[in-house]
């Protein structure tokens, strides 16, 4: 089993969709939990972290459940622009400040 | 965020040579990490760059092949050595400037062997 699985997509959507990407991770250890947005021959940026308690930023929306140690990222009122691989990212648990990277969810907004 | 360039953005290297990319930062961070993105791919840690002592390295990847150096807190640099069309990728640097987890990434190298 993957570290951190990802649903690859692509997901289709007409601009002003709402779309939702899912993430799973295995170790029930890690704590901390990221997204991460790479366009299309660019670096990884990211987008925002993932808190316990869910955080919102703009028309992005991130939680995690940590019972079923799932992540997931909602995207509202889809723009052109927000086409890209989102990422999810989890720490690993051996103190070592590294991460480990999902295969990514690929998004495709429509006009 | 920091931010981090590297050199050189892009080359077209042969076969058996070797190519060293620089990543610089523009202040002191924590930590350093070098990665590869294979074409449709997503990132591999290739190693974590120490100040001041060898890198530790992830399994499948060694010192003799991809060599690295961080002699200060805001520079280091990764060798590809003795290239082959396999190696063919984007490396890229990445760091974590504070005590978080967050890693920032510089813009990549896109490495093509012929």
């Amino acid at each position: 089993r993957k570290e951190v699985e990802q649903d690859p997509g692509p997901f289709n959507v007409p601009e002003g969709a709402t779309v939702a990407f899912n993430c799973t991770y295995s170790n029930s250890a890690s704590q901390s939990f990221f997204w991460y947005r790479q366009d299309c021959r660019k670096e990884p940026k990211l987008l925002m972290s993932v808190y316990s308690s869910g955080n919102e930023d703009g028309r992005f929306t991130a939680q995690l459940n940590r019972a079923s140690q799932y992540i997931s990222l909602l995207i509202r009122d889809s723009k052109l622009s927000d086409s890209a691989t989102y990422l999810c990212v989890v720490n690993t648990v051996d103190s070592s400040y590294k991460l480990i990277f999902g295969s990514g969810t690929r998004l495709l907004v429509r006009p | 965020s920091a931010v981090i360039s590297q050199k050189p953005s892009r080359d077209i290297c042969q076969r058996g040579t070797s190519l060293t990319i620089q990543c610089q930062v523009d202040s002191q961070v924590t930590m350093m990490f070098w990665y590869r993105q294979q074409p449709g791919q997503s990132l591999t840690l290739i190693a974590t760059a120490n100040q001041g002592s060898e890198a530790t390295y992830e399994s499948g990847f060694v010192i003799d092949k991809f060599p690295i150096s961080r002699p200060n807190l805001t520079f280091s640099t990764l060798t590809v050595s003795n290239m082959s069309p396999e190696d063919s990728s984007i490396y890229l640097c990445s760091v974590t400037p504070g005590l978080g987890y967050e890693q920032y990434f510089g813009p990549g190298t896109r490495l093509t062997v012929t």
